[in-house]
């Protein structure tokens, strides 16, 4: 069964670093997405990405995230300079149109 | 803000009874409603679908929508321990939208 994998699994950083997320969606799918879950919370929205361009982002998206497809398969959350409330498992998804997420494992991010 | 609510718990049942999970939604604009399990320190994972009024039946699992209500619900049959598991209700408004999560609800299958 296709699946989204993403990397890495779990990182740690310090805070002011930068990081990058990884994730390779279902090849097929054609919308892309990255979700956070902090501890104990529940699962919120960062980004969407259609057609190589955003085409949605949350409040929670601010200057300090980018998103990006530089070579067709791999789609990477960027995190500019990390605050310690960045501490959060990171979900990359892609969808066939309407049909539901498939989500990756998660990359658990740590911020000290 | 379009929320979507779901009642915490825990919710505890015993192996092999019937475990119902409620979810309501305020956006009367959303087209598409979903259900996925998440074990503890993991991705969700889509167990149902539904997107018209009535009963969808897939397995031990029957989900039923409600548009006139906002209500969703997500019945598990034959509850297993393997079920036990943090339950998110989720909907969208259309098909090019993105997926807006409730809190879920976290289910315990006593053996």
């Amino acid at each position: 069964e296709p699946e989204v994998t993403q990397t890495p699994s779990h990182q740690v950083t310090q805070m002011g670093q930068e990081v990058i997320l990884r994730c390779v969606p279902i090849s097929n799918h054609l919308y892309f997405y990255w979700y956070r879950q902090i501890l104990g919370q529940k699962v919120e929205f960062l980004v969407s990405f259609y057609n190589n361009e955003i085409s949605e982002k949350s409040e929670i998206f601010d200057d300090q995230f980018s998103v990006e497809r530089p070579d067709g398969s791999n789609f990477t959350l960027k995190i500019r300079s990390t605050k310690l409330e960045d501490s959060a498992m990171y979900f990359c998804a892609s969808e066939e149109v309407g049909a539901g997420y498939t989500f990756g494992s998660g990359t658990r991010l740590t911020v000290v | 803000q379009k929320e979507v609510e779901q009642n915490s718990g825990p919710l505890s049942v015993p192996e092999g009874a019937i475990a119902s999970l409620n979810c309501t939604y305020s956006d009367r604009g959303s087209q598409s409603f979903f259900w996925y399990r998440q074990y503890s320190g993991k991705s969700p994972e889509l167990i149902m679908s539904i997107y018209s009024n009535g009963d969808k039946e897939d397995g031990r699992f029957t989900a039923q929508l409600n548009k006139a209500s906002q209500y969703v619900s997500l019945l598990i049959r034959d509850s297993q321990p393997s079920d036990s598991a943090t339950y998110l209700c989720a909907v969208k408004r259309t098909s090019y939208d993105k997926v807006i999560f409730g809190p879920g609800t976290s289910l315990s299958v006593i053996p």
